[in-house]
């Protein structure tokens, strides 16, 4: 059975420049999430993909971060011109369910950003 | 807006020591409420889940029980091992305002011998 993968798990990166993260659903799973999660706090929500469709994205995403997920199975998150405060842990989740459905999310283990 | 209000800790008991943390939560629909657990250089795992009001999930000798009436979901145990060391977060899903979840700030739990 294969879970939520992340890659990188680790990256290190200077202020300014750009950061692209892939995340790698459970396949069976239509839904994919992606949060941030820094020190000391619980994960925050900063969008959500039904397939290919981005249905929701969070104001804490500012414009210099998009995501994708073009053929509705992985997906990637990308930062540009990174700041210090950028520095978190990137989680990804994936679920399976339809329209107004409560579902189980399933994490992946993170991707853990410093940007220096 | 929805939100979950955990307590705080971090939290330190002798093994086979009774075990809650709380939780509270506020939302606009009906919820779904969740707890996660994350072990130490581990990602996010469900721990156990409860959809509608005085349903009790349970796993691993957790349990929790939705409460509407005083918006709760209390997690407890009976006796802790060295093994439960890890972060608990509480969750909440309400369809009414989205599919994101909404987290707590995550309680740290340490089992000692």
């Amino acid at each position: 059975d294969t879970g939520v993968s992340q890659n990188p798990r680790h990256k290190i990166t200077k202020r300014g420049q750009n950061v692209t993260f892939r995340c790698d659903p459970i396949s069976e799973h239509n839904r994919l999430y992606w949060y941030r999660q820094t020190l000391g706090q619980g994960p925050e929500f900063l969008t959500y993909f039904q397939n290919e469709a981005q249905l929701e994205k969070s104001r804490l995403l500012s414009d210099r971060f998009s995501a994708e997920r073009p053929k509705g199975s992985f997906s990637t998150l990308e930062i540009q011109r990174t700041e210090q405060g950028d520095s978190a842990m990137y989680l990804c989740a994936s679920s399976l369910g339809d329209r107004g459905q409560q579902e189980t999310q399933y994490f992946g283990p993170g991707t853990r950003l410093l940007v220096l | 807006g929805d939100s979950v209000t955990q307590m705080e800790g971090p939290v330190t008991l002798s093994e086979e020591a009774f075990l809650t943390i709380n939780c509270t939560y506020t939302a606009t629909g009906y919820p779904s409420l969740f707890w996660y657990v994350q072990y130490p250089g581990e990602g996010l795992q469900l721990l156990l889940k409860a959809t509608k009001a005085d349903d009790k999930g349970s796993n691993k000798g957790f349990e929790a029980t939705y409460r509407k009436e005083t918006t709760s979901f209390h997690l407890e145990k009976g006796s802790v091992q060295v093994s439960d060391s890890a972060v608990y977060f509480c969750a909440l899903s309400d369809p009414d305002t989205g599919n994101q979840f909404y987290f707590g700030t995550g309680t740290s739990l340490t089992v000692i011998p």
